[in-house]
């Protein structure tokens, strides 16, 4: 049974690249999150999604920040462009009504 | 400078005895609350869930209780192993929506 699918598992670049963060869901699950966790600010959620229609976005930290969700099995989170604050490692969870939140291993990004 | 970052509570128990992790919740309507596990290098793993009209939950080697009426939240974790040592993540969450997670708490376990 195959879990959360996050891709990649580390990116290294440079500030002002745009860095795209991809996220398989599990087959079935209804509702998509994205997280991020530093050391400073914990786990946050960014954005989550119901039946691919984003429902909450208020924690995207600014406008170079966006999320899509295309069709029922995939999600991006894109960073346009990318600032050395950005680093953090990004989780995708998966989930459906009153059921927890299964996380991906996540993405850890580091912008130099 | 140094970089200043959160400061997890960190619970330091021998191996074989019972850990016992607190969380203090946010939202009185809250009516769904999950604990985490997450090891170094992972995302958060589902340990055990509680729904608000139950007060405790037992899973194996672990249980939930759930106070409401001061928004409290525990696990409780029996004959604690080595492999339990990782950071332990309390989340609620209203109606099914998004879940609010707690700082977390540290679990080392000594051999």
């Amino acid at each position: 049974d195959a879990g959360v699918i996050q891709s990649p598992r580390h990116e290294v670049t440079e500030m002002g690249q745009e860095v795209t963060l991809r996220c398989k869901p599990i087959s079935g699950h209804n509702s998509l999150f994205w997280y991020r966790q530093t050391m400073m600010r914990g786990l946050e959620l960014l954005i989550y999604f119901n039946n691919n229609v984003p429902i909450d976005d208020s924690g995207m930290p600014e406008d170079r920040f966006s999320a899509k969700m295309p069709n029922a099995s995939f999600s991006t989170l894109k960073i346009q462009p990318s600032e050395p604050r950005d680093s953090a490692v990004y989780f995708c969870a998966s989930g459906t009504g009153y059921q927890p939140q299964h996380f991906g291993d996540g993405t850890r990004l580091s912008i130099l | 400078g140094e970089s200043v970052g959160l400061h997890l509570p960190t619970l330091s128990v021998q191996e074989g005895d019972n850990s016992i992790i607190n969380c203090a919740y946010s939202n009185s309507a809250s009516d769904y609350f999950i604990w985490y596990k997450q090891e170094s290098g992972k995302g958060p793993q589902f340990i055990i869930d509680i729904r608000s009209n139950m007060d405790k939950r037992q899973g194996q080697r672990v249980t939930v209780l759930l106070n409401k009426t001061v928004k409290h939240l525990s696990l409780q974790i029996a004959a604690t192993q080595p492999g339990d040592s990782a950071v332990y993540f309390c989340a609620e969450t209203y109606q099914g929506g998004k879940l609010i997670f707690g700082q977390g708490t540290e679990l080392s376990v000594k051999p």
